[in-house]
C-alpha cells in the first residue's frame, strides 16, 4: 500500500542493548514526525523533519535518543542503552509542508518496543 | 502538565447510546484535530476545526470547538461497537512555534453491544 509503514513492528530488547526503529513515509511527503505513545496513553512529541531544514529535535527525551532521514525520505530513531522506561510504542506520521495545524498527518502502525 | 487535557479517561457505554468527549486547555490554538486510534493501528484524523464556534458534523460525529479557541468537544448519537477506539485531540497552541503537534490525553471509548 502507499501508506507509511514502520518496521519492525515488534522489538524486545534487553535493557542497555542499542535499537534501530525504520520508518517509510509516505510518498512525497516533505514532512516527518516521530512520537511515542506510552501504555494507552497520547502522543509525544519526538522530532521532527522538513525537507533539507535542520530537524526540530525539541522532544528527544535525553541525548540517548536520536534520528536521522536520509535522503528526504526514510527515516531511522535510534535508542541507545535502553531502559525499562523506554519501553512504549513509537509512531512515525509523515505530511506534506506544515500549513499551521492544517496538515493531515499519515501514521504508521507503530513499533511496539520492550526493553527488559 | 498537559496542555490538552480529556475527559473522561475511560468511557464504557451500550450500543445505541449517546455520549461527548471533552478536550480542554488554557491556551489558545490555531486549529484542534480529533483522532481515532485502534489496537495496534496509528491515529486516524477524524476533522479539524480552525473557526472559534465552528461546527462540523461527520455522520454520527459532532464536532465543536470553541469559542474562545480552549476548547473541543467531540460528540457520538447512537454509538456502535465500531466506534470503540481511543479518542484524541491535538493541535497547534498559539505563539509557540512549535513544529509539533500537542496531543491530549485520550479518551478510551468502549461501546459494549
Amino acid at each position: 500500500g502507499a501508506g507509511v509503514s514502520q518496521s519492525p513492528s515488534n522489538k524486545v530488547t534487553e535493557k542497555g542493548k542499542d535499537v534501530e526503529l525504520r520508518c517509510d513515509p509516505i510518498s512525497g511527503h516533505t514532512a516527518l514526525y516521530w512520537y511515542r505513545q506510552s501504555l494507552g496513553q497520547g502522543l509525544e512529541f519526538l522530532i521532527y523533519f522538513q525537507g533539507n531544514s535542520a530537524p526540530d529535535k525539541s522532544g528527544l527525551p535525553s541525548d540517548r535518543f536520536s534520528a536521522e532521514r536520509t535522503g528526504g525520505s526514510v527515516s531511522t530513531l535510534t535508542i541507545q542503552r535502553t531502559q525499562q522506561e523506554d519501553s512504549a510504542v513509537y509512531l512515525c506520521a509523515s505530511s506534506f509542508i506544515r500549513t499551521g495545524g492544517l496538515e493531515t498527518q499519515y501514521f504508521g502502525p507503530g513499533t511496539r518496543l520492550l526493553v527488559l | 502538565t498537559q496542555l490538552l487535557e480529556q475527559s473522561p479517561q475511560f468511557l464504557s457505554i451500550q450500543e445505541g447510546e449517546n455520549l461527548t468527549v471533552y478536550c480542554n486547555s488554557s491556551s489558545v490554538f490555531s486549529s484542534l484535530q480529533w483522532y481515532r486510534q485502534e489496537p495496534g493501528e496509528g491515529p486516524v484524523l477524524l476533522v479539524t476545526v480552525v473557526t472559534g464556534g465552528e461546527v462540523k458534523k461527520l455522520k454520527r460525529l459532532t464536532f465543536q470547538f470553541g469559542d474562545a479557541r480552549k476548547d473541543s468537544s467531540l460528540h457520538i448519537t447512537a454509538a456502535q461497537p465500531g466506534d470503540t477506539g481511543l479518542y484524541l485531540c491535538a493541535g497547534h497552541p498559539y505563539q509557540t512555534g512549535a513544529n509539533n503537534l500537542f496531543f491530549g490525553t485520550g479518551t478510551r471509548l468502549t461501546v459494549i453491544p
